[in-house]
């Protein structure tokens, strides 16, 4: 059964920092990996998609990295600010029993930027 | 707006009661799914349907939950005799598959409380 990872579970930063953010997935059959936002009891936006062949996207000050073989991704921020604090989500896409493929979540990173 | 709609995005009922949610997927998408996330965990997959079809159920999938998706358009997520361990934000997502890309975009769920 996929299991995936996320370090840290929470991280506090002031604003300007570049920070990392750690996922890890335990079976490598992945389809791709994304990273979500969520903000405060809302729904989940798509910040960058890497498909299993790619090795990274960047999106602005954002880039994500996939090391598929190790089951590894980080999503770098650059120059963070305030209005990145929300929680991160890692994400992979598999084969579910029936062959169909489904999103299977970290439990996130909450990220607090002080300005 | 282009984008996924839920309703209601609130929804709070007494223990016992039956409860109905709606998704409306981005008009092109084939594919829709419905998530759960609990506080402080990430979204769990509950179902999966291709057009109307339902192809895929989780084992979280109680028979209390039943999900339905006529005419391959909109979806309703319907609990029966809710109880307060189905308080939970309830997500729903649609993607259409290009190439070997499943990227799923989320709406802005409906968070449940059963008192």
């Amino acid at each position: 059964k996929q299991e995936v990872t996320q370090i840290p579970a929470a991280l506090s930063v002031p604003e300007g920092e570049n920070l990392v953010l750690n996922c890890s997935f335990t079976d490598s059959a992945i389809y791709n990996l994304q990273w979500f936002r969520q903000d405060p009891g809302k729904g989940l936006t798509s910040l960058l998609l890497i498909q299993s062949s790619q090795r990274e996207q960047t999106s602005g000050r954002l880039n994500a990295s996939l090391d598929k073989s190790s089951g590894r991704s980080t999503l770098y921020i650059a120059a963070s600010q305030p209005g990145d604090s929300a929680t991160y989500l890692c994400a992979v896409t598999v084969k579910g029993v029936s062959g169909y493929s489904t999103l299977t979540f970290g439990k996130g990173t909450m990220l607090l930027v002080s300005p | 707006d282009t984008g996924v709609s839920q309703d209601p995005r609130h929804k709070i009922t007494k223990r016992g009661q039956n409860v109905t949610f709606r998704c409306d997927p981005i008009s092109e998408h084939n594919r829709l799914y419905w998530y759960r996330q609990t506080l402080g965990q990430g979204p769990e997959f509950l179902t999966y349907f291709q057009n109307e079809a339902q192809l895929e159920k989780s084992r979280l999938l109680s028979d209390r939950f039943s999900a339905e998706r006529p005419k391959g358009s909109f979806s309703t997520l319907e609990i029966q005799r809710t109880e307060q361990g189905d308080s939970a934000m309830y997500l729903c997502a649609s993607s259409l598959r290009t190439g070997d890309l499943y990227e799923q975009y989320f709406g802005p769920g409906t968070r449940l409380t059963v008192t």
